[in-house]
């Protein structure tokens, strides 16, 4: 059975760092694909980042760009997500995600599709002074 | 990168077809995912590649696209689905991007 825990969360005052961990089971976690997504109080889903299958591929949202770094060790079966100068607006639940993507030869073009099959249950993280 | 528009709502009566729609310029080259989120959960998926369902997802939902626009029709609408749906792509303009629409609540009158 796949499963993501997610743990690290927690208050943290406006500037602060923390840093999240992911961590999986029930798959050959090495050979997957990983993505942060987050969810402000009564808002949608927001994508945070994205981590290639050996780490060496990284993008991230604009709106955190700068301020977060993702990784993964691959031994560990985790993945990670610091996060420094923290905002209000940062305050969100933070889903790890497992992901999937390929591009697809369709007649006359590559497609490209990318989805995240398998969720965490979240850590909440909370920036408030 | 760019977005995706969905319906802020939609309601349905039970046992009728709930049809929620996502428009988004870069949908004719990038498939589409739907996920579903109930209070307090974490998102399920259940579209993936516009119209592909993983195993035990019901049949009852079921993916389509046609141009800039992905919709997920949900057949013979139970109680238990109503929830937020929310759709998602990737954005391969640049670096690799991903997309969520804003989200659908469902309302089961």
């Amino acid at each position: 059975e796949v499963q993501l825990v997610e743990s690290g969360g927690g208050l943290v005052q406006p500037g602060g760092s923390l840093r999240l961990s992911c961590a999986a089971s029930g798959f050959s976690f090495s050979s997957y694909e990983m993505n942060w997504v987050r969810q402000a109080p009564g808002k949608g889903l927001e994508w945070v980042s994205y981590i290639g299958s050996s780490g060496t591929t990284i993008h991230y949202a604009d709106s955190m760009r700068g301020r977060i770094t993702m990784s993964r060790d691959n031994a560990k079966n985790s993945v990670y997500l610091q996060m420094n100068s923290l905002r209000a607006e940062d305050t969100a639940v933070y889903y790890c995600a497992r992901a999937q993507t390929s591009l697809v030869v369709v007649p006359g073009a590559i497609r490209t599709t990318g989805y995240c099959d398998y969720w965490g249950q979240g850590t909440l993280v909370t920036v408030s002074s | 990168s760019y977005e995706l528009t969905q319906p802020p709502s939609v309601s349905v009566s039970p046992g009728q077809t709930a049809r929620i729609t996502c428009s988004g310029d870069a949908l004719p080259s990038q498939y589409a995912s739907w996920y579903h989120q109930k209070p307090g959960q974490a998102p399920v998926l259940l579209i993936y590649k516009d119209s592909e369902r993983p195993s035990g997802i019901p049949e009852r939902f079921s993916g389509s696209s046609s141009g800039t626009t992905v919709t997920l029709t949900i057949s013979g609408v139970q109680a238990e689905d109503e929830a937020d749906y929310y759709c998602q792509s990737t954005d391969t303009s640049g670096d690799l991007l991903w997309v969520f629409g804003g989200g659908t609540k469902l309302t089961v009158l």
